[in-house]
This record gives structure tokens, C-alpha cells and sequence, in this order.
């Protein structure tokens, strides 16, 4: 299984709701990624779950919360967006290990995120 | 600074000829690798083609293939026998601790 999936596909969400980004790999991968990504831009980094800590925050906001429950299942939550958060949240996996080293990452199609 | 430049931010082709996206980056590692991942309209990112900074020859998988000039720190695309659907958004990148620094990204229009 060289999969990773994301639910929901589509989410439109109010500035004061709190909502849920789900992501899974059985690909045994031990690092974990969140990108958000507007329309014909790149991947913007938003965090790295390595062996299921936190290694890397990109200065997100905190209405931004990841979770790592276990080496399969990647979480994001979200409490009082703004309109412009609206965007792709990519989620990705990595073989995990040392930095710098051979990491390809295997991307999630996606939760395309609409905030009123 | 680590960067990724993509000089083309659109590229055209008509359906079976060949076309060669460009891409150029700058890094201070000695070893490191470079990729190019396609993302077609609304569909997910996937990997084309990767390769090994310490490898000299270049990558081939069937129609995609680049040049590596790690001289030159240049990384080039081509496609060849291009196909309708090969049309999307390419963007090419290299790992540096974990992260992917990506290019801005070229979008590749295959005419009929």
C-alpha cells in the first residue's frame, strides 16, 4: 500500500466552527507532514511530526493545532479561521531518519478548505 | 540561501512532440537529491522522476528523463511524446533536512 489518504475531500467551514483534517499512511513511514497550498503556488510547509513528535512548526498560527495519535494517523485541527486560510491542505509521508538524508515524500490528494 | 528557480512560469507543447522544463537551485550540501512531482488540475501531487546529486548519470523513467549539471546546479525536465495528459503543474525540488524547497512551479499545456 503506497497510499496516503485524507478526509474529508472538501470542507467549507465558518470563521467560529472547529473542525477536523484527517490523514493516514500504512506505509510504515515514521515522518509526517502538513502543507497548505494555494492555487498554482507550491507546497507551503506547515509541520513535521518525526517518530510521532513535533520537529517542525512554521510559525503557524495557533488557530492551527496538529496531532500525531500514532505513527499511522496524522491530524489537523482548526478553531476560528479566516477567510484566508481558505486553501489545499496536503498531507505527506516520509521513510523518516536522518535528516538530510534520501526522504521522498509520498502526498495525501488533499482537503480543499473553504472558510466563510 | 537554499532556492529553487523555475524560470518558465508556462509552457506549451504540442501533443506528442518533445518539451523540456528548466530548473535551477542553489544548495551548499554535497549530497542531496532533487525531484520533479506533477500536479495535475484538482488531482493529487505525485512523483515524476527523482534524482541522486551523487549519482552522475541521469534519471530516466520511460518518456520522462533529465539532464543533471550538478556543476551547473541545473536540473532539467524532458518529456517526450507528450500526451494530453501530461498536462499540470510541475514543480521541482530538493531535500534539505526533512524539507522540500520548491521551485515556483511551471505549468505545462499540451495542445491537441
Amino acid at each position: 500500500d503506497t497510499e496516503v489518504t485524507q478526509t474529508p475531500k472538501h470542507l467549507v467551514m465558518g470563521m467560529t466552527n472547529k473542525k477536523s483534517l484527517k490523514c493516514e499512511q500504512h506505509m510504515g513511514h515514521r515522518a509526517m507532514y502538513w502543507y497548505k497550498q494555494k492555487a498554482k503556488k507550491p507546497p507551503e510547509l506547515m509541520f513535521v511530526y518525526s517518530y510521532e513528535k513535533l520537529s517542525i512548526n512554521e510559525s503557524v498560527p495557533s488557530r492551527f493545532s496538529p496531532e500525531c495519535p500514532n505513527s499511522s494517523l496524522l491530524n489537523l485541527h482548526l478553531h476560528a479561521l479566516q477567510p484566508e486560510d481558505s486553501a489545499l491542505y496536503l498531507c505527506a509521508s516520509s521513510q523518516g531518519g536522518q535528516a538530510s538524508s534520501y526522504n521522498e515524500q509520498f502526498f495525501g490528494p488533499g482537503t480543499r478548505l473553504t472558510v466563510l | 540561501a537554499q532556492t529553487v528557480t523555475q524560470s518558465q512560469p508556462e509552457m506549451s507543447v504540442q501533443e506528442a512532440e518533445t518539451v523540456t522544463l528548466s530548473c535551477t537551485y542553489d544548495t551548499s550540501e554535497s549530497d542531496y537529491y532533487l525531484f520533479w512531482y506533477k500536479q495535475p488540475p484538482s488531482r493529487q501531487m505525485i512523483l515524476v522522476i527523482r534524482q541522486e546529486a551523487y549519482k552522475q548519470q541521469n534519471a530516466t523513467e520511460n518518456r520522462f528523463s533529465v539532464n543533471f549539471q550538478k556543476a551547473a546546479k541545473s536540473f532539467s525536465l524532458k518529456i517526450s511524446d507528450s500526451q494530453l495528459g501530461d498536462a499540470a503543474m510541475y514543480f521541482c525540488a530538493y531535500i534539505s533536512n526533512y524539507q522540500l524547497i520548491w521551485g515556483a512551479g511551471t505549468k505545462l499545456i499540451i495542445k491537441p
